[in-house]
Parts: structure tokens; C-alpha cells; sequence
């Protein structure tokens, strides 16, 4: 099973700026099947970045996502109000498709 | 439009069974592979089970092999979880997922608003 570990737990920002997420596997992403999703609270979760890189329908282009191997990072580049939520990596390219532990960006 | 529709959770006792059903529309059901996925209450989301677009190809999270059972009916474009042996630390949110293509290893596009299972005596 990979495991996916993600920090930091909380990132406290401001409106504006830029915030970097990390998500770090155990083993190797195969064929970098590496998606990030935003949940904010009561609702259902809602898909990003897909495949490392790849925004999905709709998504602001201020959402980016990057890495190799074993490191990924989801960036956003100036904060929006709408942008303070949970956001989860998770790995599909081998079963279990394992999440991490999700990190909470709070405003400062 | 395009939505998942989640039924069938509630308060069931440790040690029963309850079954979940998920109502897809909109979209050609048949052609893409269809996940489970809960939350325990204040925590992460967790991956449960997947099944392929014609129900062929079913893996699963250890924590639930054995005890639970996904399945599909695509002439009712209806995705089920059957859940046994129920145990308090399967108290969450489930929620059913579409897959991008017809198997398993592809993103999670299309998510249900999810249904509350609950097990306490």
C-alpha cells in the first residue's frame, strides 16, 4: 500500500498570498497518477489536479500542481476567500487508492 | 444533470449489515468505473472500494475486505456497497464516486453529497 503523507497539517495565510502544499508517497506514483481535491465543510469533496498537472473543468488557473516520483505539491498562487478549505492528495495508480491525511489552509 | 445520489444510511447496530445504493444520471453509466469512499466524522477521507464499468474488477481497502461488497446494476444505473459485520469504526460518511474511465486508475471527476452511516447500540 503507498502511503501518502501530507504536510503542513495547517497552513495559516493571508488573503493574497501563496500558499504550497506537499504530499510525499512511500513509493513511487505510477504513470503519476497523483489527483488533489478540496473539500470545505458539509459538502462533498471536488477535484482539482489530475494527473500531477492537469486542472480540472473549471478550475481557476490559479491552482497548480507539480512533482515527480514520490514529492508533489499542489501550489495556489494568491489566496481567494473561496480558496480556505481541506485539501486531500490521493494516488490512483495502484489499489488501494490511498488518500493522505488531508491539510487544513486556515485564514490568517 | 450529471449527479450521484446516495441512500440507504442511518443507525444500525454493531455486528448487522446495511446496504448503501448510489443513483447515477446523466451520464452513460455503463462506460466508467464507479468508487466508494467515507469520512469518520472530523476526519480524512478514506478509500473503500472500486468496481470496473461492467463489474468485472472489484478491489477494495484492507480495512473492508471480507466484510464488504460492491456491486453494480447498470440497467438500473445503480451502484451498491453491502456492508457486514459492521463495526463502530465504520461510523462515517459514504460517498460513491465516478471514475474518469472504465476501471479503477483514474481521478474521482463526479462525487455524491454522500449518506451518514451511523453504528452505535
Amino acid at each position: 500500500e503507498i502511503v501518502l503523507t501530507q504536510s503542513p497539517g495547517t497552513l495559516s495565510l493571508s488573503p493574497g498570498e501563496r500558499a504550497t502544499l506537499s504530499c510525499r508517497a512511500s513509493q513511487s506514483v505510477s504513470s503519476s497518477y497523483l489527483a488533489w481535491y478540496q473539500q470545505k465543510p458539509g459538502q462533498a469533496p471536488r477535484l482539482l489536479i489530475y494527473g500531477v498537472s492537469s486542472r480540472a473543468t473549471g478550475i481557476p488557473d490559479r491552482f497548480s500542481g507539480s512533482g515527480s516520483g514520490t514529492d508533489f505539491t499542489l501550489t495556489i498562487s494568491r489566496l481567494e476567500p473561496e480558496d480556505f478549505a481541506v485539501y486531500y492528495c490521493q494516488q490512483y495508480g495502484s489499489s488501494p487508492y490511498t488518500f493522505g491525511q488531508g491539510t487544513q489552509l486556515e485564514i490568517k | 444533470q450529471v449527479q450521484l445520489v446516495e441512500s440507504g444510511g442511518g443507525v444500525v447496530q454493531p455486528g448487522r449489515s446495511l446496504r448503501l445504493s448510489c443513483a447515477a444520471s446523466g451520464f452513460t453509466f455503463n462506460s466508467y468505473g464507479m468508487h466508494w469512499v467515507r469520512q469518520a466524522p472530523g476526519k480524512g477521507l478514506e478509500w473503500v472500494a472500486v468496481i470496473s464499468y461492467d463489474g468485472t474488477n472489484k478491489y477494495y481497502a484492507d480495512s473492508v475486505k471480507g466484510r464488504f461488497t460492491i456491486s453494480r446494476d447498470n440497467s438500473k444505473n445503480t451502484l451498491y456497497l453491502q456492508m457486514n459485520s459492521l463495526g463502530a469504526e465504520d461510523t462515517a460518511v459514504y460517498y460513491c464516486a465516478k471514475a474518469s474511465c472504465s476501471g479503477g486508475s483514474c481521478p474521482l471527476f463526479l462525487w455524491g453529497q454522500g449518506t451518514l452511516v451511523t453504528v452505535s447500540s
